[in-house]
């Protein structure tokens, strides 16, 4: 029962380099999301999608991009990466999303660091 | 601006100590409350809490509503260490196109043996 699988765990990127970080889920939900988890800052939402080829902005969607090409993928890309994006990247996924009153189910993390 | 405040940032007891964290919310069209753990990785979910005044329970911890004062408490009684780790708050609302959730900043409890 994997649940939601990230990968890579951890990434040292130098500034202007591009990455893709991978999430799948085994849970059939529709509804993925990113967020970002910074000191101080709580976790922010990135992107989300609310079904297989669909992706939305949320809170912090600058210097990322965002594809859902099959349901139980979500994949997050820094095109050209800052300093400012060193952070913990987590991806979850939920049943209903926000309006359906589901929780959210997280991945483990990637720790992302950009120099 | 929808908000979620936990308090307190941190705190330190002992084994057997009991304790309680605190999370106060501003946010239109709110729906729900949500608990998670944190430990090294992933936010583990706790808690749901959409009722004023129900308490929600498992094992030692336990949670509940006050929709009219607009907080929520976690209580965990008899700590041990396997407590410590970061409790987020956040708050679930059906405002906009999809509804949001918003996260607070957290609440780290160190569990001492």
């Amino acid at each position: 029962n994997a649940g939601v699988t990230q990968t890579p765990k951890f990434r040292v990127l130098k500034t202007g380099q591009s990455m893709t970080l991978l999430c799948a889920q085994d849970m059939n939900h529709e509804y993925m999301y990113w967020y970002r988890q910074d000191p101080g800052m709580g976790l922010r939402l990135i992107h989300y999608s609310v079904g297989e080829g669909t992706t939305a902005k949320g809170e912090v969607p600058d210097g990322y991009n965002v594809s859902r090409l099959k349901k139980q993928n979500f994949l997050l890309g820094l095109e050209s990466a800052a300093p400012s994006q060193t952070s913990v990247y987590f991806c979850a996924s939920s049943y209903f999303g926000f309006r359906g009153n589901s929780p959210l189910h997280f991945g483990n993390g990637t720790r992302l660091t950009v120099t | 601006e929808d908000k979620v405040v936990q308090s307190p940032l941190s705190l330190v007891v002992h084994e057997g100590d009991t304790v309680t964290l605190n999370c106060s919310y501003e946010v239109t069209n709110f729906r729900s409350l949500l608990w998670y753990k944190q430990e090294k990785k992933a936010p583990t979910f706790l808690f749901m809490l959409t009722s004023s005044g129900i308490e929600k329970k498992s094992g030692r911890l336990s949670s509940i509503l006050d929709k009219k004062e607009l907080f929520s408490i976690l209580n965990i009684t008899a700590t041990q260490t396997g407590d410590s780790a970061v409790y987020l708050c956040a708050a679930m609302n059906y405002g906009g196109s999809q509804g949001n959730l918003i996260f607070g900043k957290g609440t780290k409890l160190s569990v001492k043996p």
